[in-house]
């Protein structure tokens, strides 16, 4: 079964960086687009950035591009988000999802944290 | 950039009653990447909904979505306690854009 594990979530000071990762199994993750989505608290969901299957293309959100970066490891089924120069408005629960005309799979997501 | 504008923002209802959910862009949407999706509290979003109108593995038939260009609707027929949640409906368009609108609260009255 179709299976999105997010890690590297955690507590950091505005200016820091941090890197998520999403761990994919029980598919063929090479064949398809992935993307990043965020929700702050009691808030809605914001798309963050996505990047196709071979990492041709990638595309952000214009509140974090230039500060996140969006890749991905075929070989390893992993994706990752490096965050730099975070922000507190930042701070969000981040999914992974994958991409097939919609966001059909999600994972459970981590929670990102930025504090003085 | 396309805003999705759902209502109402938070609809009351009872079991067994029909709900119907509005998400209308503020310019046309290609239907084939116009979806619905449901949150529960503390849990990851889940798609209902793809291409406007086709249900995503395992989602009940009591789920349906209807719409074109601006105007979208998800429905659902008889209200079961579950399905008391958050519902988004989402965009994918130009430029690799995706477009999430502000969601709709369905509450048990």
């Amino acid at each position: 079964q179709v299976q999105l594990v997010e890690s590297g979530g955690g507590l950091v000071k505005p200016g820091g960086s941090l890197r998520l990762s999403c761990a994919a199994s029980g598919f063929t993750f090479s064949d398809y687009y992935m993307s990043w989505i965020r929700q702050a608290p009691g808030k809605g969901l914001e798309w963050v950035s996505d990047i196709t299957s071979s990492s041709a293309y990638t595309n952000y959100a214009d509140s974090v591009k230039g500060r996140f970066t969006i890749s991905r490891d075929n070989a390893k089924n992993s994706l990752y988000l490096q965050m730099n120069s975070l922000r507190v408005e930042d701070t969000a629960v981040y999914y992974c999802a994958r991409f097939y005309g919609a966001l059909d799979y999600w994972g459970q997501g981590t929670r990102v944290t930025v504090s003085s | 950039e396309i805003v999705l504008t759902q209502s109402p923002g938070t609809l009351s209802l009872s079991p067994g009653e029909r709900a119907t959910l509005s998400c209308r862009a503020s310019q046309s949407v290609s239907s084939t990447y116009l979806a619905w999706y449901q949150q529960k509290p503390g849990q990851a979003p889940r798609l209902l909904i793809y291409g406007a109108s086709s249900r995503a593995t395992g989602i009940p038939d009591r789920f349906s979505g209807s719409g074109s260009g601006t105007d979208f609707t998800l429905t659902i027929s008889r209200l079961e306690p579950d399905d008391f949640a958050v519902y988004y409906c989402q965009q994918f368009g130009s430029s690799s854009l995706y477009t999430f609108g502000q969601g709709t609260k369905l509450e048990i009255k």
